[in-house]
């Protein structure tokens, strides 16, 4: 079945660096979804990309779609302590949209 | 706002129980979805509904069932509840494309 990994697992930076997790698809997607999880909360949706090579931003968060639609990633740039969560990729297939998530990356940024 | 909620946020069943988990939202979404999340495995699909009594599996079904009766309210049963099925059992809906959560339930299983 459709696989998406997702790299790293977890990552610690200091306040004012920058972040990147990583998504890949063992299958082409239709598209990609992220969601960021806070601390004791719920998954929130943060964004959709659908066609190749799209980029979209959302402040100081960055996010891609691969040319092949086979991989994603988010970059924050400045992590701010109000970042601290677990970031999610999940892609979509198929005609009932179907999701799969990757194992989510889980950030904490040191004050 | 749409609301996604579930009927207990904490569960404790014992080996053997028949555990229903019941999600209700109110936005009249056609797309209702359960999942289970893990440390170091992430959300895992369950099932899914996409109408009124239609449903498909997801990637881990064993040991689930479901039931869509109604179009706001989306009901997990594990038939025989064990003990790797202690888990946080996240409901969401959707309408179009984003996918709204509740805010889990965390069943454990003794």
């Amino acid at each position: 079945g459709q696989q998406v990994m997702q790299i790293p697992q977890y990552q610690h930076v200091q306040e004012g660096e920058d972040f990147t997790t990583y998504c890949n698809s063992s299958t082409t997607l239709s598209n990609i979804q992220w969601y960021k999880q806070r601390p004791g909360g719920h998954p929130v949706f943060l964004i959709q990309l659908v066609k190749s090579g799209e980029v979209k931003k959302q402040k100081r968060l960055t996010f891609q779609f691969g040319e092949a639609k086979k991989n994603s990633s988010l970059h924050i740039t400045a992590t701010q302590t109000t970042d601290v969560g677990t970031y999610f990729c999940a892609g979509l297939t198929g005609g009932y949209q179907k999701v799969t998530f990757g194992i989510g990356t889980k950030l904490q940024v040191i004050p | 706002d749409v609301k996604v909620t579930q009927s207990s946020r904490y569960l404790v069943k014992r080996t053997g129980e028949k555990v229903f988990l019941e999600c209700v939202q109110d936005m009249d979404h056609e797309n209702m979805f359960w999942y289970r999340q893990d440390p170091g495995l992430g959300l895992r699909l369950i099932y899914f509904s996409y109408d009124v009594k239609m449903k498909e599996k997801g990637d881990i079904p064993e040991g689930y069932s479901v039931s869509r009766e109604k179009k706001e309210r989306f009901s997990l049963i594990l038939e025989s509840a064990s003990t790797n099925q202690t888990s946080m059992y996240l409901c969401a809906s959707k309408r179009s494309y984003e996918q709204y959560f509740g805010p889990g339930t965390r069943l454990t299983v003794t």
